[in-house]
This record gives structure tokens, C-alpha cells and sequence, in this order.
């Protein structure tokens, strides 16, 4: 079976502060998508990952997918209250599933 | 450009009816995925189709779980007959293809008393 671990699970911090989720698994995906879900609604495309040591960056939002395609991680410089939300990440497998990961949950303080 | 629509937003109903949630997918995407979102499990694919045709149903719980897909504009997932522990928020999904970027709805948030 396949898995995706997110980490940390949850994540409070004061604004301005800088954080890193992190996404990693044994296997290897083509691809891999990160999302931001918030309260009350679904999940929302922010980027996709496919070259293995790929980064890419949103601003503020900095993601980079490990050498060996398994792994991947998501730098938030200056963290606002507008980043708070369940980031989810999504691994595209041989069959071109998605395996989802658990979630990090971010709350960022005023 | 209208995004995935699903209804209703909020539903309340006693163990033991049958609950009926809609989608509207994104025109043009060959691919409808229903999703299942708990605390406790995260988000769980129940089932997904192909070109209105269900291809992996693997994720259904149960056989109260049911889906249909009669056209490429709509979906349906029924429960019947539902259990308190159906509880949670149901997505449904769109996308182009197989491991692109999936469009989400809203969600249905559904409390079964």
C-alpha cells in the first residue's frame, strides 16, 4: 500500500514567522500536487511538482520535490493569517491514482 | 468558469433514510471522483468514473454506498440506508486526467443523527 506522510500533523505560529511541511513516502510518484483546503470548503490546487529536485515558488510559498521523486516539502516565508488552512498533498503513482497524504493543519497567529 | 457544484451544502437526517448527494462537474473533465473527508481518516476516494463509466469502487464502505453517473454532467452518491458513522463531508472532484490536478466542490456536509 502506498502512503503519503505529512508532517507535522498540526502547526501554530505567530505571523511573520517562517515554517516548512514536509511530504514523504517510500515509493515514487510522477508527480505530486500540493492543495490548500479551508474551513468550509475543498481542496484547491496550488502547484504541482513533476522533475525529481524540481522547486517551484508562489510567493511567498516555496516547493521543492525531492531528488528521488519521493519525497517533498513546502517553505512558507512570512507566514500571514491568509496561509492558514489544511495543506494536503497528493503523490501521482504508476497508475496515475493520487495518493493523498493526512494533511498539515497551519494556523497562523495574528 | 463555473467550478465542480454539488448539492446540497448541509444535510441533516435521521439513521436509517436514504441520502441522496449531487455533483456537477467541470464540462470538459473526463474524470468524477467522490471523496469522503473525516478528522479521524483524512480524506478517503470512495469511488471514481471514466467517461460517466465507474472504473474503481474499491473505496465504497459498504453496499448502502451507491453511485451513478448518468451523464457527463451529473453524479449522484447515495446512502441508503445511512448510519450515524456516515458522518462527514463529501467531496466530489473533477478533473482532464488521471493524476492531473483535481477541481474540488464545496462539499456536502452530511450529519447522520
Amino acid at each position: 500500500t502506498q502512503l503519503l506522510e505529512q508532517s507535522p500533523q498540526f502547526l501554530s505560529i505567530q505571523e511573520g514567522e517562517n515554517l516548512t511541511v514536509y511530504c514523504n513516502s517510500s515509493s515514487v510518484f510522477s508527480s505530486l500536487q500540493w492543495y490548500r483546503q479551508e474551513p468550509g470548503e475543498g481542496p484547491v490546487l496550488l502547484v504541482t511538482v513533476v522533475t525529481g529536485g524540481e522547486v517551484k515558488k508562489l510567493k511567498r510559498l516555496t516547493f521543492q520535490f525531492g531528488d528521488a521523486r519521493k519525497d517533498s516539502s513546502l517553505h512558507i516565508t512570512a507566514a500571514q493569517p491568509g496561509d492558514t488552512g489544511l495543506y494536503l498533498c497528493a503523490g501521482a503513482n504508476s497508475n496515475y491514482q493520487l495518493i493523498w497524504g493526512a494533511g498539515t493543519k497551519l494556523i497562523i497567529k495574528p | 468558469d463555473a467550478g465542480v457544484i454539488q448539492s446540497p451544502r448541509h444535510e441533516v437526517t435521521e439513521m436509517g433514510q436514504e441520502v441522496t448527494l449531487r455533483c456537477k462537474p467541470i464540462s470538459g473533465h473526463d474524470y468524477l471522483f467522490w471523496y469522503r473527508q473525516t478528522m479521524m481518516r483524512g480524506l478517503e476516494l470512495l469511488i471514481y468514473f471514466n467517461n460517466n463509466v465507474p472504473i474503481d469502487d474499491s473505496g465504497m464502505p459498504e453496499d448502502r454506498f451507491s453511485a451513478k453517473m448518468p451523464n457527463a454532467s451529473f453524479s449522484t452518491l447515495k446512502i441508503q440506508p445511512s448510519e450515524p458513522r456516515d458522518s462527514a463531508v463529501y467531496f466530489c472532484a473533477s478533473s482532464w486526467s488521471l493524476g492531473q490536478p483535481q477541481h474540488f466542490g464545496d462539499g456536502t456536509r452530511l450529519s447522520i443523527l
